[in-house]
């Protein structure tokens, strides 16, 4: 059964250092998600994408963000200067439409530390 | 106010017995997904079962079923025949129609299953 996957499945960073997470989400599917989760608190909307760009995203989204699809398989998440609270996990997820009743399928996540 | 609310925080089951996991939201979209995802201590999210608001009948994948009851919001997750894998984190997920992809997770609720 196809699934997303994710790279790597822990990343230890030093404050201000650039991160770039990966994601090689399903192949047929349209729609590009990055979700966020603090340990022991809920899932939370980074970001959506789709053709090439973004379609919507949260307030958690600032600047230091930013989404990129560089070929036909990956989708990245990159973390410019990256600070203490930005340790996460970090869910990258994939839909085939866009719609209420279609379901996000999510990877394995990356465990992202930052000391 | 809390979009999607789980007010379990942990939930205890003997093996073989069924359990209800609550799930109450709101929305004022008359279009809308309701999905539960499972997250297993190794962390990954994994799709559980989906109910549309406009379904007539209550969603079952195999030992997973909702007890979808509209007009009081709720969203149950019943997991019937409980297994000792079943424990994990269960997420209650809503995704709105109308001009939004994000899911919007509940808090989540601890299963553990004991023999």
């Amino acid at each position: 059964e196809p699934e997303v996957t994710q790279t790597p499945s822990h990343q230890v960073t030093q404050m201000g250092q650039e991160v770039i997470l990966r994601c090689v989400p399903i192949s047929n599917h349209l729609y590009f998600y990055w979700y966020r989760q603090i340990l022991g608190q809920k899932v939370e909307f980074l970001v959506s994408f789709y053709n090439n760009e973004i379609s919507e995203k949260s307030e958690i989204f600032d600047d230091q963000f930013s989404v990129e699809r560089p070929d036909g398989s990956n989708f990245t998440l990159k973390i410019r200067s990256t600070k203490l609270e930005d340790s996460a996990m970090y869910f990258c997820a994939s839909s085939v439409r866009r719609s209420d009743t279609d379901t996000q399928y999510f990877g394995p996540g990356t465990r992202l530390t930052v000391l | 106010a809390q979009k999607i609310t789980q007010t379990q925080p942990g939930m205890f089951v003997q093996e073989k017995e069924a359990v209800t996991l609550d799930c109450t939201y709101d929305t004022s979209d008359p279009s809308y997904g309701l999905f539960w995802y499972k997250q297993p201590s190794s962390g990954e999210m994994i799709f559980l079962i989906y109910q549309g608001s406009y379904d007539q009948q209550n969603a079952t994948e195999g030992r997973y079923s909702l007890n979808f009851q509209k007009a009081r919001k709720s969203a149950n997750l019943v997991i019937s025949a409980s297994q000792l894998g079943d424990s994990a984190m269960y997420f209650c997920a809503m995704r709105e129609a109308q001009n939004t992809d994000k899911l919007i997770f509940g808090t989540g609720t601890r299963l553990q299953v004991f023999p």
